[in-house]
């Protein structure tokens, strides 16, 4: 079956713009999460949702940055007046439910130039 | 506060070798130790797991190795083949693996033919 799915692959914005990254988790898949990998780097936690609300946000590195996910299914992470230390990888994984296994997407590519 | 760390940073090992990665972790609260493969341009993909219950566990040509005590846990990859080439990271979650995953910052390993 389909696995973990984020768009786009690859964002390049400039500096103080704002940005919408999606992610579509495995269907049936009840917990979703959010991880930024750095290059060279191991993911980093952002955010987890149990169905549609966030269960956990104390990964969310400041207020510029912000996750819904308002029909349990579909998350989209958005992040305000982008700088260029917010260039990762945006990961977005997803499980069954909680304790399951976590399947990640491609991730998202972000530049901020 | 680096609360997973992990060595070696890279690590080249020859065709049916046994590479071994090591990990420690801090919080006392982890409960579950995944480890991760990661190919470039790809998501990490879930290798094996272990709870700390148990102090070896045992996929294929993976094995996890769990010293509780000394809150270290490492990866054995026997027979280990090119294809096996790849980045690994150790991780760590609470409450069995609901949380976020605490990755370590990654192994880089190569089989040389």
């Amino acid at each position: 079956g389909a696995g973990v799915s984020q768009t786009p692959s690859n964002k390049v914005t400039e500096k103080g713009k704002y940005v919408e990254l999606r992610c579509d988790p495995i269907s049936g898949h009840t917990a979703l999460y959010w991880y930024r990998q750095s290059l060279g780097q191991g993911p980093e936690f952002l955010i987890y949702f149990q169905g549609t609300g966030a269960a956990d946000d104390s990964g969310l590195p400041n207020d510029r940055f912000f996750a819904v996910r308002p029909e349990g299914s579909v998350s989209t992470l958005k992040i305000q007046r982008t700088e260029r230390g917010d260039s990762a990888v945006y990961l977005c994984a997803s499980s069954l439910g909680v304790a399951d296994t976590q399947y990640f997407g491609p991730g998202t590519r972000l530049t901020v130039l | 506060q680096q609360q997973v760390k992990q060595s070696p940073q890279s690590l080249i090992v020859q065709k049916g070798g046994i590479p071994i990665i090591n990990c420690a972790y801090e919080n006392t609260a982890f409960d579950y130790f995944p480890w991760y493969q990661q190919f470039p341009g790809k998501g990490p993909a879930l290798l094996i797991a272990i709870r700390p219950d148990v102090s070896e566990k045992k996929e294929g040509r993976f094995t996890i190795s769990f010293n509780k005590s000394a809150k270290q846990f490492s990866l054995h990859i026997m027979d280990s083949q090119p294809g096996d080439s790849a980045t690994y990271f150790c991780a760590a979650s609470g409450r069995g693996g609901a949380d976020g995953l605490t990755f370590g910052k990654g192994t880089h390993l190569i089989i040389q033919p």
